[in-house]
């Protein structure tokens, strides 16, 4: 069974950063991409970026490009993305999603999210 | 950017009741558009994609149609497991997600 497992909510001060994590069980880490992506209380899906398992290529949503930042540790099947430089507007639900394989590129399972709160 | 609209915002129906919830893109992306149920709390569940390809483990009540610039997601038989927000998505040129249709009971 596929499945992505996010690191716990975080409170965090402005200007600061933050790293968040999500470690995947039941398939082959290196062979598909991860997505991160973001969700602010009753609104609409961002996507933020597209990391590969296996060489760690990128690809970023340009909005989001200089505010995030993903890695990933192929030794521990875990896709990490740092946030930096917290505001308010950072303030939401972050998913981890595995994209399928071509040609369909679609995220077929998702980590559970993660709260971040930007608050002084 | 591609831009994508859902409508209605919100739709109420009646268990039983065939639904149908409608997305437009702002431009031709072919066949590329996927759907997505996000239940209170959780994180959303790829139901649809290639905009009529039911992913493995949904249920047969769930269809998808179109291409070009419109699509919509029918429920057959509503159920009272179905109550969600709905999520249509394009992956022709990056991603972009509609702002969503939420699904109550009547």
């Amino acid at each position: 069974e596929v499945q992505l497992q996010q690191s716990g909510a975080e409170l965090v001060k402005p200007g600061a950063s933050v790293k968040l994590s999500c470690k995947t069980s039941g398939y082959t880490f290196s062979n598909y991409y991860m997505s991160w992506l973001k969700q602010m209380p009753g609104q609409n899906i961002e996507w933020i970026g597209n990391i590969y398992g296996g060489n760690g290529g990128t690809g970023y949503n340009q909005k989001f490009k200089g505010k995030a930042t993903l890695t990933v540790d192929k030794s521990s099947s875990t896709a990490y993305m740092d946030l930096s430089s917290l505001t308010s507007e950072d303030s939401a639900v972050y998913f981890c999603a595995r994209l399928g394989l071509y040609p369909y590129y679609v995220m077929d399972a998702w980590g559970q999210g993660a709260s971040v709160t930007v608050s002084s | 950017d591609i831009q994508m609209t859902q409508s209605p915002s919100l739709l109420s129906a009646s268990v039983g009741d065939r639904v149908t919830l409608n997305c437009k893109a702002s431009q031709n992306i072919y066949k590329n558009l996927a759907w997505y149920q996000q239940k209170l709390g959780e994180a959303p569940k790829l139901l649809i994609y290639n905009a009529n390809s039911l992913q493995t483990g949904i249920p047969s009540r769930f269809s998808g149609s179109g291409s070009g610039t419109d699509f919509t997601l029918t429920i057959s038989s509503l159920q009272p497991e179905d109550v969600a927000t709905y999520f249509c998505q394009q992956y022709y040129s990056g991603y972009t997600f509609g702002a969503g249709t939420k699904l109550e009971l009547k």
